[in-house]
């Protein structure tokens, strides 16, 4: 079964312990990319990578670092968190660049920092 | 730069009344790609339907539909036969061609179906 998986799904820290929230796909897409969801803001791309060792920054980098060292994984690293990222994090991926190319998204990570 | 407006905060509909969600959209580029999501409470984000903007015909997916009016740069996303479980925030978002890494969404619209 095609599958975007990410973990964990809900996750509270605290101020400036750091944290790693996995994505992972099974599909073999060679882009992914990772998004935050905010009320009235709709979703915005924090980085997204387009190859192994190819990373880039979307909208919202700050505070955000992430690594592509395999195909099939794609970890948003928060160094320092901070409240302002207290937010239900997407991970995406889709197959290529061409603009008609579907994104699926995982199911979500809830964070809460206090 | 693109931009996605979703101008309706909140709808409601009556079951198996037919419902139109608005979308307009702003680009520069020739060529891009419409999307609309669902995200129901439990949050998961599912891909609905895509119209790419040299489509001649407007995209239709079972009960949903994308009128598409290229000129007035809109994609309303149309509901036929409103169920319960369409009960969710509906997204509309815009990948151009020259920056197809991106997808970028509108603020979404709340779809309330009431028996």
């Amino acid at each position: 079964e095609a599958q975007v998986t990410q973990n964990p799904r809900y996750l509270i820290t605290v101020t400036g312990k750091k944290l790693t929230v996995t994505c992972s796909q099974n599909m073999n897409h060679e882009y992914m990319s990772w998004y935050r969801q905010d009320p009235g803001l709709g979703l915005r791309q924090i980085y997204y990578s387009m190859n192994v060792e190819v990373t880039d920054k979307g909208d919202v980098p700050e505070g955000y670092k992430v690594s592509r060292k395999e195909k099939r994984n794609f970890p948003l690293i928060l160094e320092s968190p901070s409240p302002n990222q207290t937010s239900l994090y997407f991970c995406a991926t889709q197959l290529a660049g061409a603009s008609a190319d579907t994104q699926y998204f995982g199911p979500g990570t809830r964070l809460t920092v206090l | 730069a693109q931009k996605i407006t979703q101008t309706q905060p909140g709808m409601f509909v009556q079951e198996k009344e037919a419902v139109t969600l608005d979308c307009t959209y702003d680009t520069s580029d020739q060529s891009y790609g419409l999307f609309w999501y669902k995200q129901p409470s439990s949050g998961e984000m599912i891909f609905l339907i895509y119209q790419g903007s040299y489509d001649e015909q407007n995209a239709t997916e079972g009960r949903y539909s994308l009128n598409f009016q290229k000129a007035r740069k809109s994609a309303n996303l149309v509901i036929s036969a409103s169920q319960l479980g369409d009960s969710a925030m509906y997204f509309c978002a815009m990948r151009e061609a020259t920056g197809f890494q991106k997808l970028v969404f509108g603020t979404g619209t709340r779809l309330l179906v009431s028996p």
